[in-house]
């Protein structure tokens, strides 16, 4: 069972545009929604993080939406650029005491010079 | 400030051999996660440990796979009798005992190939 759902599954986007990625959740219990970078070969990195008392984020170009009534959230990419080419990942964090993520399956996304 | 080590970034086993996969948490990181991620998949969560504690370990496979984080030395994630089903990478993150501030650092990652 997939608790976090992630679309579309690649992007490709023009530079200077806006790439958008949307993510939709089960699990009420989440109280955490990170999103992450991940390069070929390296780790993920945090890039932006959001909590559901709060329905928008911004961090320089990136900027998270989060709709808590129907459990849905996105990542704003403005202005993308091709060094933002990566595979982005949302993901949830449990409330309790482990503090596990659970990730979405990820997207490509490709931004043409 | 080193961040995440995890070593070796790549390791090739053949079927039935042993793989022991091993992470140096950030300084002054005392939980440690380990996620395994199959090709074009999300990363799935395996284990959570703090020092000498296996906290919860609900995505690790029953048999074959075992975790470790002693008070000394690294976190060891241990595969023994590797299938080819078990090449995958496989990340470790780590996060400071605060649990008000839990953001999680990845590591670079090992990538296991099973021939």
């Amino acid at each position: 069972q997939q608790q976090v759902k992630q679309s579309p599954q690649s992007l490709i986007v023009q530079k200077g545009g806006i790439s958008i990625i949307n993510c939709a959740y089960e699990n009420t219990a989440f109280d955490y929604f990170p999103w992450y970078q991940q390069f070929p070969g390296k780790g993920p990195a945090l890039l932006i993080a959001i909590r559901p008392d709060v329905s928008e984020k911004k961090e320089g170009r990136f900027t998270i939406s989060f709709n808590k009534s129907a459990k849905q959230f996105s990542l704003h990419i403005m202005d993308s650029q091709p060094g933002d080419s990566a595979t982005y990942f949302c993901a949830a964090r449990s409330g309790g005491s482990n503090y596990k993520l659970t990730f979405g399956k990820g997207t490509l996304l490709t931004v043409n010079p | 400030n080193a961040g995440v080590m995890q070593n070796p970034r790549h390791l090739v086993r053949r079927r039935g051999q042993e793989a022991r996969l091993r992470c140096s948490p950030m300084k002054g990181h005392s939980h440690v996660y380990w996620y395994r991620q199959l090709p074009e998949e999300g990363l799935k969560f395996m284990v959570y440990l703090q020092k000498e504690n296996i906290i919860d370990e609900s995505g690790m496979p029953k048999e074959r796979f075992s975790a470790e984080f002693p008070k000394e030395g690294p976190s060891i994630l241990r595969i023994q009798q590797v299938v080819r089903g078990d090449s995958a990478a496989y990340f470790c993150a780590s996060s400071p005992r605060d649990r008000a501030n839990n953001e999680q650092f990845f590591g670079p990652g090992t990538r296991l190939t099973v021939l």
